[in-house]
Protein backbone atom coordinates (compact mmCIF):
# COMPACT_ATOMS: atom_id res chain seq x y z
CA UNK A 1 0.00 0.00 0.00
CA UNK A 2 1.46 3.67 -1.33
CA UNK A 3 2.10 5.74 1.60
CA UNK A 4 0.72 9.33 2.01
CA UNK A 5 2.81 11.70 -0.40
CA UNK A 6 3.30 15.24 -0.16
CA UNK A 7 4.06 17.46 -2.80
CA UNK A 8 6.33 19.58 -3.47
CA UNK A 9 8.71 18.48 -1.18
CA UNK A 10 10.52 21.83 -1.46
CA UNK A 11 9.02 25.39 -1.64
CA UNK A 12 10.92 28.43 -2.12
CA UNK A 13 8.15 31.74 -2.07
CA UNK A 14 9.06 35.23 -1.16
CA UNK A 15 6.69 37.58 1.50
CA UNK A 16 3.39 38.29 0.20
CA UNK A 17 3.23 36.11 -2.39
CA UNK A 18 0.33 32.98 -2.20
CA UNK A 19 1.39 28.37 -1.65
CA UNK A 20 -1.03 25.52 -2.16
CA UNK A 21 0.36 22.29 -0.43
CA UNK A 22 -1.22 19.07 -1.94
CA UNK A 23 -1.10 15.54 0.02
CA UNK A 24 -2.13 12.56 -1.23
CA UNK A 25 -3.71 9.86 1.92
CA UNK A 26 -3.03 6.24 1.58
CA UNK A 27 -5.71 4.83 0.20
CA UNK A 28 -9.05 4.22 2.21
CA UNK A 29 -7.64 6.96 4.43
CA UNK A 30 -10.55 9.60 4.34
CA UNK A 31 -8.90 11.75 7.04
CA UNK A 32 -6.18 13.91 6.67
CA UNK A 33 -4.87 16.36 9.17
CA UNK A 34 -2.13 19.16 8.49
CA UNK A 35 0.46 20.72 11.23
CA UNK A 36 3.28 22.88 10.59
CA UNK A 37 6.56 21.89 12.40
CA UNK A 38 9.14 24.21 13.42
CA UNK A 39 12.79 23.86 15.75
CA UNK A 40 11.74 23.89 18.96
CA UNK A 41 8.03 24.23 18.36
CA UNK A 42 6.94 20.82 18.07
CA UNK A 43 4.08 19.80 16.00
CA UNK A 44 1.83 22.66 15.40
CA UNK A 45 -2.02 21.60 14.49
CA UNK A 46 -3.68 23.53 11.48
CA UNK A 47 -6.22 21.79 10.52
CA UNK A 48 -8.55 17.94 9.97
CA UNK A 49 -10.89 17.45 7.41
CA UNK A 50 -12.87 14.36 7.03
CA UNK A 51 -15.40 13.09 4.35
CA UNK A 52 -14.51 17.09 2.54
CA UNK A 53 -15.65 18.80 5.87
CA UNK A 54 -13.47 20.54 8.32
CA UNK A 55 -13.51 18.98 11.45
CA UNK A 56 -11.41 20.77 13.71
CA UNK A 57 -8.89 23.67 13.40
CA UNK A 58 -6.03 24.98 15.19
CA UNK A 59 -5.42 28.74 16.06
CA UNK A 60 -3.34 29.71 13.15
CA UNK A 61 -4.38 32.80 11.27
CA UNK A 62 -7.14 32.72 8.23
CA UNK A 63 -4.41 33.01 5.84
CA UNK A 64 -4.33 29.55 5.97
CA UNK A 65 -7.19 27.41 4.47
CA UNK A 66 -7.27 23.73 3.33
CA UNK A 67 -9.92 22.11 1.40
CA UNK A 68 -10.48 18.49 0.62
CA UNK A 69 -11.57 16.87 -2.10
CA UNK A 70 -14.10 13.83 -2.61
CA UNK A 71 -10.92 11.45 -3.60
CA UNK A 72 -9.32 12.34 -0.24
CA UNK A 73 -6.61 14.43 -1.30
CA UNK A 74 -6.25 17.57 0.25
CA UNK A 75 -4.77 21.20 -0.65
CA UNK A 76 -3.37 23.77 2.28
CA UNK A 77 -3.19 26.99 0.93
CA UNK A 78 -1.53 30.30 2.68
CA UNK A 79 -1.96 33.81 1.64
CA UNK A 80 0.13 36.60 2.03
CA UNK A 81 3.17 35.05 3.08
CA UNK A 82 5.02 35.91 6.18
CA UNK A 83 9.05 34.99 7.06
CA UNK A 84 7.44 33.32 9.83
CA UNK A 85 5.62 31.32 7.70
CA UNK A 86 9.04 29.44 6.41
CA UNK A 87 8.62 25.60 8.45
CA UNK A 88 7.82 22.09 7.59
CA UNK A 89 4.04 21.32 6.88
CA UNK A 90 3.25 17.80 7.42
CA UNK A 91 0.19 15.97 6.56
CA UNK A 92 -1.14 12.77 8.34
CA UNK A 93 -4.14 10.46 7.31
CA UNK A 94 -5.75 8.09 9.04
CA UNK A 95 -8.53 6.00 8.17
CA UNK A 96 -11.06 7.39 10.60
CA UNK A 97 -11.14 10.84 12.25
CA UNK A 98 -10.15 12.42 15.40
CA UNK A 99 -6.85 12.12 17.18
CA UNK A 100 -7.16 8.93 18.57
CA UNK A 101 -6.87 7.14 15.46
CA UNK A 102 -3.02 5.93 14.60
CA UNK A 103 -1.43 9.12 12.22
CA UNK A 104 0.72 8.47 8.98
CA UNK A 105 2.38 11.05 8.07
CA UNK A 106 3.62 12.20 4.53
CA UNK A 107 7.30 13.44 4.24
CA UNK A 108 6.13 17.52 4.22
CA UNK A 109 7.11 19.80 2.37
CA UNK A 110 9.30 22.16 3.74
CA UNK A 111 8.75 26.06 2.75
CA UNK A 112 10.95 28.70 3.04
CA UNK A 113 9.35 32.13 2.72
CA UNK A 114 12.32 35.31 1.78
CA UNK B 1 -3.42 26.80 28.48
CA UNK B 2 -2.38 23.39 27.43
CA UNK B 3 1.20 22.27 27.66
CA UNK B 4 2.99 19.19 27.14
CA UNK B 5 6.78 18.64 28.34
CA UNK B 6 9.78 16.76 27.31
CA UNK B 7 13.38 17.16 27.51
CA UNK B 8 14.83 19.09 24.23
CA UNK B 9 17.81 16.39 24.15
CA UNK B 10 18.87 13.41 25.78
CA UNK B 11 22.32 11.34 25.26
CA UNK B 12 23.02 7.72 25.72
CA UNK B 13 25.29 5.01 24.49
CA UNK B 14 24.85 2.48 22.50
CA UNK B 15 23.61 -1.09 24.18
CA UNK B 16 22.40 1.18 27.26
CA UNK B 17 18.72 1.87 28.55
CA UNK B 18 17.34 5.16 28.02
CA UNK B 19 13.99 6.65 29.68
CA UNK B 20 12.58 9.55 28.24
CA UNK B 21 9.69 11.84 30.32
CA UNK B 22 6.61 13.36 29.18
CA UNK B 23 4.62 15.85 31.27
CA UNK B 24 1.70 17.31 29.92
CA UNK B 25 -1.44 19.57 31.57
CA UNK B 26 -3.99 19.12 29.25
CA UNK B 27 -8.55 19.99 29.06
CA UNK B 28 -9.20 16.51 28.98
CA UNK B 29 -7.10 12.97 28.51
CA UNK B 30 -8.28 10.89 25.78
CA UNK B 31 -5.06 8.79 25.00
CA UNK B 32 -1.07 9.34 24.52
CA UNK B 33 1.05 8.73 21.74
CA UNK B 34 4.50 8.28 20.73
CA UNK B 35 5.95 8.67 17.65
CA UNK B 36 9.48 8.76 16.23
CA UNK B 37 10.94 10.86 13.71
CA UNK B 38 14.23 10.62 12.27
CA UNK B 39 15.80 13.77 10.78
CA UNK B 40 14.24 14.73 7.59
CA UNK B 41 11.92 11.89 8.07
CA UNK B 42 8.24 11.93 8.38
CA UNK B 43 7.37 10.86 12.23
CA UNK B 44 6.11 7.23 12.41
CA UNK B 45 4.07 5.60 15.34
CA UNK B 46 5.59 3.66 18.03
CA UNK B 47 3.18 3.76 20.91
CA UNK B 48 -0.07 4.44 22.44
CA UNK B 49 -1.48 5.05 25.65
CA UNK B 50 -4.96 5.29 26.85
CA UNK B 51 -4.64 3.49 30.46
CA UNK B 52 -2.34 3.28 33.15
CA UNK B 53 0.39 0.97 33.22
CA UNK B 54 3.43 -0.08 30.86
CA UNK B 55 3.18 -1.51 27.44
CA UNK B 56 5.38 -3.52 25.77
CA UNK B 57 6.64 -3.45 22.65
CA UNK B 58 9.81 -5.15 21.82
CA UNK B 59 12.67 -2.67 23.05
CA UNK B 60 10.37 -0.12 23.51
CA UNK B 61 8.23 0.08 26.03
CA UNK B 62 5.71 3.05 27.01
CA UNK B 63 4.06 4.09 30.73
CA UNK B 64 0.94 5.81 31.59
CA UNK B 65 0.02 8.03 34.96
CA UNK B 66 -3.09 9.25 34.55
CA UNK B 67 -3.13 11.28 37.58
CA UNK B 68 -0.19 12.51 37.83
CA UNK B 69 0.09 13.55 33.79
CA UNK B 70 2.79 11.42 32.96
CA UNK B 71 4.22 9.22 30.83
CA UNK B 72 7.35 7.78 29.40
CA UNK B 73 9.22 5.91 26.71
CA UNK B 74 11.89 3.48 27.36
CA UNK B 75 14.39 2.30 25.04
CA UNK B 76 16.31 -0.93 25.77
CA UNK B 77 19.73 -2.06 24.00
CA UNK B 78 19.89 0.99 22.27
CA UNK B 79 21.42 1.29 18.71
CA UNK B 80 22.65 3.57 16.62
CA UNK B 81 19.81 4.04 14.50
CA UNK B 82 17.53 4.88 17.53
CA UNK B 83 19.48 8.22 17.09
CA UNK B 84 16.16 10.22 16.04
CA UNK B 85 13.82 12.88 18.03
CA UNK B 86 10.77 11.01 19.95
CA UNK B 87 7.89 12.93 19.93
CA UNK B 88 4.96 12.33 22.42
CA UNK B 89 1.56 14.08 21.97
CA UNK B 90 -1.92 13.89 24.21
CA UNK B 91 -5.52 13.57 22.90
CA UNK B 92 -7.33 16.19 24.60
CA UNK B 93 -11.10 16.43 26.09
CA UNK B 94 -11.74 17.56 21.81
CA UNK B 95 -10.30 14.49 20.68
CA UNK B 96 -7.00 16.72 19.32
CA UNK B 97 -3.60 15.91 19.43
CA UNK B 98 -1.29 18.40 21.58
CA UNK B 99 1.99 17.65 20.88
CA UNK B 100 5.03 18.14 22.50
CA UNK B 101 8.38 19.92 21.05
CA UNK B 102 9.87 16.43 20.71
CA UNK B 103 13.39 15.23 22.86
CA UNK B 104 16.52 14.59 20.50
CA UNK B 105 17.99 11.35 21.34
CA UNK B 106 21.69 11.17 20.59
CA UNK B 107 23.34 7.50 20.65
CA UNK B 108 27.16 7.06 21.41
CA UNK B 109 29.52 3.92 20.41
Amino acid sequence: KAGVTQTPRYLIKTRGQQVTLSCSPISGHRSVSWYQQTPGQGLQFLFEYFSETQRNKGNFPGRFSGRQFSNSRSEMNVSTLELGDSALYLCASSYLAGGNNEQFFGPGTRLTVL
Amino acid sequence: GQNIDQPTEMTATEGAIVQINCTYQTSGFNGLFWYQQHAGEAPTFLSYNVLDGLEEKGRFSSFLSRSKGYSYLLLKELQMKDSASYLCAVIDSNYQLIWGAGTKLIIKP
